[in-house]
This record gives structure tokens, sequence and C-alpha cells, in this order.
């Protein structure tokens, strides 16, 4: 199957700094790649999708501003964690779906292996 | 996307099957039903798919009731690795392909 890669897969950083989590499509171009963001023991919950060209769309509640998304190529997305905090301490994933719904026109999404962040 | 409602865990024993269930009570017509895993510290997996008939591959059987208001993913002979977070997700598909996870199912695999 298609392969996204997500990098750094582990950070740990202080308070008050900011944090880049890249994300690629390795198999395929992808105009859009998801966003997610998971707290200990509870489900995936989306935060924003990345547009390849345009500005990110937003999900209610998550601050535009603190989580910054560029999605300058069709291979590459990057979320940036501004002034993070120990509450903003999560497990971000990233997906993406191929061109023309990928093998089968299933639909699936392919997800990264996840970037686990920890604010001190 | 309809909302779907899973047991939040089950066990099963290694080598048997694994029947995880999902209400949809308020699924649409045009919606399907796709479920995915979550390995701890992972990232989701796709299982299967469907939107009325049942389906099988190489992972999982998938069965979606006449009226399709409820599923059962069925994982043929569990294993060990199988022990992860079950997720069933209702939606229509190329609607921006976003997708809502609910709460799942915790599938537990033991000797």
């Amino acid at each position: 199957g298609a392969v996204v890669s997500q990098h750094p897969s582990r950070v740990i950083c202080k308070s008050g700094t900011s944090v880049k989590i890249e994300c690629r499509s390795l198999d395929f171009q992808a105009t859009t790649m998801f966003w997610y963001r998971q707290f200990p023991k509870q489900s995936l919950m989306l935060m924003a999708t990345s547009n390849e060209g345009s500005k990110a769309t937003y999900e209610q509640g998550v601050e535009k501003d603190k989580f910054l998304i560029n999605h300058a190529s069709l291979t590459l997305s990057t979320l940036t964690v501004t002034s993070a905090h120990p509450e903003d301490s999560s497990f971000y994933i990233c997906s993406t779906t191929p061109p023309a719904g990928g093998p089968g026109g299933r639909n699936e999404q392919f997800f990264g292996p996840g970037t686990r962040l920890t604010v001190l | 996307d309809a909302k779907t409602t899973q047991p939040p865990s089950m066990d099963c024993a290694e080598g048997r099957a694994a029947n995880l269930p999902c209400n949809h009570s308020t699924i649409s017509g045009n919606e399907y039903v796709y479920w995915y895993r979550q390995i701890h510290s992972q990232g989701p997996q796709y299982i299967i798919h469907g939107l009325k008939n049942n389906e099988t591959n190489e992972m999982a059987s998938l069965i979606i009731t006449e009226d399709r208001k409820s599923s059962t993913l069925i994982l043929p002979h569990a294993t060990l690795r199988d022990t992860a977070v079950y997720y069933c997700i209702v939606r229509v598909t190329g609607g921006g392909n976003k997708l809502t996870f609910g709460t799942g199912t915790q599938l537990k695999v033991e000797l």
C-alpha cells in the first residue's frame, strides 16, 4: 500500500518553543492532506485539511494561528505548533488519499505513523 | 456523516473469529461503511468498506444488514497482532474524504 511518512516520530520541547512536523506522501501526489490529533486513550480528532497551493481549512475550535499548516508541494505538508504548551502534548497524525480514489476506487486514507509531541 | 455506535471493548481467543459490531441507524443511502484499525501508537490502517453487499478481502469480512442500520466486521482467525482499536466509520465517498472517528472498539486477542 501507499506510504505516508512523518518526521520526527517523537519530539520533546520546552514550553514556548515552536515545533514543525513533516508529512510526506511517498507513492503519489497528494493535493489534500489531513492532520489529526489524538490525546491519550481518546480517538482521533481532525484538526485541519491541508490543500496544496492554498490555505488550510481548520475544524471548529482549532486555532489557525497556533497550528500553522503549509502544503507547498504535492508530496509535503507541514504542521507547526507555535508557542507550544504542555496541553499541546499529543499524538499528531497526518493522512492522505490517492488521486481518483486509489486502488479499486476504495477512497481509503493512508495514515502516517504519527508524531508524539511532549511539551515540558 | 452518520454517527456510529460500537462496544468499547471486546476480548477474543487467538485463532477464533472476532466479530465486531457497529450500529449506524441513521445511515443515508449514499453512505458507505468503512472500517479502520489502530494498533497502539501507530497510525490507523484501512481494513475494508462496503455499501450494502457483504464484502471480503484478505484481512476481514464485512457483513451489512439488509436495512443497513448495522454491520459486523469479522476477523476469521484472530491473532495477537490483531489487538487494536477498531473504528467503524460511515461516510460518503469523495465527501472531502474527511474521516470522523468515533470511540471505536478495543479488541484484545489473548492466548
